[in-house]
């Protein structure tokens, strides 16, 4: 079973504080992805990231930062200098690398809302 | 332009009523899938269809029907509604065979009164 864990259920901090927002997974697959999601007010859901468990190395795009660590089954995702923009529900997501059967869907976490206050 | 898209985007009905919420995506992904957000956010995946077979039905009550006439549209009907059905509805698109992420449609908020 997988199972994907964000035990943060809101965050509050001020403007250009850095957040970091915390995923925890369990699967007992080898090989899997990983991802995040937003969900702002408005209600759709943006794709932010995807990480293969094969690659462990920690990526950076502009604010935005993942860290991936194989050894404690986490996902952690900040953003640094935070916007009033950032202001979401984030959610981390799983899904196994078999493709067959029920091996496409994703199982998401609870979700985090922050919120980002001038 | 959009690539996943849902209609209708709000449904309010009355309890009993049989509603469709039909999703379409421009994408060529060929499979595609109907998440449900409940009040608590929580998303969940009902249902996934492969180039128009079913490939996931998750504990869903046999009230939901998917159907899907071709790859490019996977469309949800729901029978005798209950104010427990309340919630965002979602249609999702990927490309089976691939690690892509899930391409989400704008939601569908379905109110029961």
């Amino acid at each position: 079973a997988q199972k994907v864990t964000q035990a943060q259920t809101e965050i509050s901090v001020v403007e250009k504080e850095d957040v970091t927002l915390d995923c925890v997974y369990e699967t007992r697959d080898t090989t899997y992805y990983l991802f995040w999601y937003k969900q702002p007010p408005s209600g759709e859901l943006v794709f932010l990231i995807r990480r293969n468990s094969f690659d462990e190395q920690n990526e950076i795009s502009g604010r935005y930062s993942w860290n991936f660590q194989k050894s404690t089954s986490s996902f952690n995702f900040t953003i640094t200098a935070s916007q009033v923009v950032d202001s979401a529900v984030y959610f981390c997501a799983l899904k196994p690398y078999i493709l067959t059967g029920g091996g496409n869907k994703l199982t998401f976490g609870t979700g985090t809302q922050l919120k980002v206050e001038l | 332009d959009t690539a996943v898209s849902q209609t209708p985007k709000y449904l309010v009905t009355q309890m009993g009523n049989d509603k469709s919420i039909k999703c379409e995506q421009n994408l060529g992904h060929d499979t595609m899938y109907w998440y449900k957000q409940d009040s608590k956010k929580f998303l969940k995946i009902m249902f996934s269809y492969n180039n128009k077979e079913l490939i996931i039905n998750e504990t869903v009550p046999n009230r939901f029907s998917p159907k899907s006439p071709d790859k490019a549209h996977l469309n949800l009907h729901i029978n005798s509604l209950e104010l427990g059905d309340s919630a965002v509805y979602f249609c999702a698109s990927s490309q089976r065979g691939t690690n892509t992420e899930a391409f989400f449609g704008q939601g569908t908020r379905l109110t029961v009164v």
